[in-house]
């Protein structure tokens, strides 16, 4: 597509439940990057995806996060039994590749958790 | 501490003003500096970019990087009511893929 899309955009669910974030790089990026933003933190990194694989998982604050890649292209993160302190803007980015000149966010998916 | 420091504001100017953002760092390895602007519920977009020290220039925009003090800068000329945005500093090391970015400044151009 034209540029990053993310899914869904807003997102309200209840501590405790599991909750799938989706996004969809530019075709024909090859690397794919998950930030989260809140309120006065800036961005952190969570994970980076080369391809289908994911060199650098670093940024993962616990074991209820994954992400998975499929097809080099729409990226899942995961987080499972959501905290309140989840609550963040999640926002994807891709580049054609490793790229140290800077990438395309998409608009973010806004999650809070009640 | 962290890694990049930015001074979060709010930053607020007559239009026309010329307009002065900054960050701090406190790792050497930091390479590549890059300045994103931010709107409302909107992704950052990539502004300007700079691979280790000094000037670039694009059109009203002037980024400068000085690694012996660790600070980088971004200066808007003839600022908009458009520029109306967050702007976040963000750099790399030279290996690795993640981007380090400040907290971001919050700028309000008034007509």
């Amino acid at each position: 597509g034209a540029g990053v899309s993310q899914s869904p955009s807003n997102k309200v669910t209840e501590k405790g439940k599991d909750v799938e974030l989706r996004c969809d790089p530019i075709s024909g990026h090859t690397a794919l990057y998950w930030y989260r933003q809140s309120l006065g933190q800036g961005l952190e990194f969570l994970i980076y995806f080369q391809g289908n694989s994911a060199p650098d998982k670093s940024g993962l604050p616990s074991d209820r996060f994954s992400a998975e890649r499929t097809g080099g292209s729409v990226s899942t993160l995961t987080i499972q039994r959501t905290q309140q302190e989840d609550s963040a803007v999640y926002l994807c980015a891709s580049s054609p590749g490793a790229s140290n000149y800077g990438y395309t966010f998409g608009s973010g998916t806004r999650l809070t958790v009640v | 501490q962290k890694e990049v420091e930015q001074d979060p504001g709010p930053l607020s100017v007559p239009e026309g003003a010329i307009v002065s953002l900054n960050c701090t760092y406190s790792n050497s390895a930091f390479q590549y500096f890059m300045w994103y602007r931010q709107y409302s519920r909107k992704g950052p977009e990539l502004l300007m970019y700079t691979y280790s020290s000094g000037n670039k220039e694009d059109g009203r925009f002037t980024a400068q990087v000085d690694k012996s003090s660790k600070y980088i800068s971004l200066f808007i000329r003839d600022s908009q009511p458009s520029d109306s945005a967050t702007y976040l500093c963000a750099m790399s090391k030279n290996t690795g893929n993640q981007f380090y970015f400040g907290t971001g400044t919050s700028l309000t151009v008034i007509p």
